[in-house]
């Protein structure tokens, strides 16, 4: 069965501070992994996609990161803003499949 | 905005009422998707629409009735509901099927049912 398990469920950090956010997936064949971003009460929108072939790649101050052999991604926030307060969303997509996997989310919190 | 909306943004029903969520893509995409969304829980897929045919029905009870006159439209049919029901409703639209293929989701429309 395909899932994906993201840690931590909730994170808080001072603004200005990093952050990185863990994903781990079971998703076969594996074809690619966004992260997206989903402030309150509004709807997701996608901050990175990788492929298979891609280690790491850049948004801003959002860097993605994914190992294809231990099956793992990360999310990497650099000097956080208020405005990054958000939950984010792991999501794997199987190779030959239009229904991807959803992670649960991080709910990231960014105080003053 | 992501060139998805829907409406309304907000609705309380109770379990005897029959209403109905609307979705709208300008984006020129051909396929479109209803997502159920629970506090503490992954996204669920519900159905999918591509050139306007359902290709999936992800086993959700006939409550709930999906129609998709064209391929920018799609519409939620809601009637006797469940409190269990309550939740965020989010549509979304993509160029098509392909696995590598974005989705751009719409604001969602917070449903309550009392």
């Amino acid at each position: 069965k395909n899932q994906v398990e993201q840690s931590p469920q909730s994170l808080i950090i001072l603004e200005g501070k990093n952050c990185t956010l863990q994903c781990n997936y079971t998703v076969s064949p594996f074809s690619n992994l966004r992260w997206y971003k989903q402030d309150t009460g509004r709807g997701p929108v996608s901050l990175t996609i990788m492929t298979f072939s891609e280690n790491t790649k850049s948004n801003g101050r959002y860097t993605a990161t994914l190992d294809a052999d231990t099956k793992q991604s990360s999310l990497h926030i650099t000097a956080s803003q208020l405005s990054d307060s958000a939950s984010y969303i792991c999501v794997v997509s199987a190779g030959g499949s239009y229904i991807p996997t959803f992670g649960r989310g991080t709910s990231l919190i960014v105080h003053p | 905005e992501t060139g998805v909306t829907q409406t309304p943004r907000h609705l309380v029903m109770g379990m005897t009422n029959k209403k109905s969520l609307k979705c709208e893509q300008h984006l020129g995409h051909n396929a479109m998707y209803w997502y159920k969304q629970s506090a503490k829980k992954p996204l669920e897929l519900m159905f999918v629409y591509n050139f306007k045919e359902q290709t999936e029905n992800n086993s959700v009870p006939s409550r709930f009735s999906p129609e998709c006159p064209n391929s920018s439209h799609l519409f939620l049919h809601l009637h006797t509901l469940q409190p269990e029901d309550s939740a965020l409703y989010l549509c979304a639209s993509s160029q098509d099927l392909r696995d590598s293929t974005e989705a751009f989701f719409g604001q969602g429309t917070r449903l309550t049912v009392v």
